[in-house]
């Protein structure tokens, strides 16, 4: 079953902030973010293992709250390059991996 | 060299036409991956191969054959296909599959007239 993310979009100015969220119905061993900006292919951010680790890369960070079942990524004083669309991904079983639908993220000068 | 390539950038082919994919990646991954992307979803997941091997086919149609000839090569081979199968293809390899990072190529622009 496809992870569930939300809000569809954001749009945010510079230096803002947001969260994105990333839930299953399914026990997580883990989480993958990846970010698509348009025209490119996804880029792995980072990936959060079963144990509530919180990681991060350069001002957006990410937590895994296996209660929840659910991912949390921040991006922090967000800048126009953290413009593009968000994908958390989970892996089904071995190697089956499955991205949710996605956010978009637009950050305006 | 942390890139995956892939050729051709774009593609328009006919419906009774035979044409292939090729990703390559020199990272000395063992996991490689073929997923599909339409406009504003997500890609999906369609082949993994993990050391060579065909690990994961997710229900694909026959019409899309992959191959690996070998560690660093990745083909997808595409044949009497039809306009709803226009999209993104991507390519990705990842050290060893699972819990890996993955990178992904540009991908393919396939269009199916």
């Amino acid at each position: 079953q496809q992870p569930v993310q939300s809000p569809q979009a954001v749009i945010l100015r510079e230096g803002e902030d947001a969260v994105i969220n990333c839930s299953s119905s399914k026990a997580l061993y883990s989480v993958h973010w990846y970010r698509q900006k348009h025209g490119e292919a996804p880029v792995f951010l980072m990936i959060l293992l079963k144990g509530g680790e919180q990681k991060g890369h350069e001002k957006i960070s990410a937590s895994f709250n296996e209660k929840k079942q659910q991912s949390s990524l921040y991006l922090t004083a967000s800048q126009l390059s953290y413009s593009g669309t968000y994908f958390c991904g989970t892996e089904k079983s071995w190697g089956k991996f499955q991205f949710g639908a996605g956010t978009q993220v637009v950050v305006t000068p | 060299d942390t890139e995956v390539t892939q050729t051709p950038k774009h593609l328009v082919m006919g419906m009774t036409n035979k044409k292939s994919l090729k990703c390559e990646q020199h990272m000395g991954h063992r996991a490689m991956y073929w997923y599909k992307q339409k406009a504003k979803k997500p890609p999906e997941l369609m082949f993994v191969y993990s050391y060579e091997k065909l690990s994961i086919n997710e229900s694909v149609p026959s019409r899309f054959s992959p191959e690996c000839p070998n560690s660093s090569l990745l083909n997808l081979h595409l044949h009497a296909l039809q306009p709803e199968d226009s999209a993104l293809y991507l390519c990705a390899s990842s050290p060893t599959g699972g819990l890996d990072e993955a990178f992904f190529g540009q991908g393919t622009r396939l269009t199916v007239v």
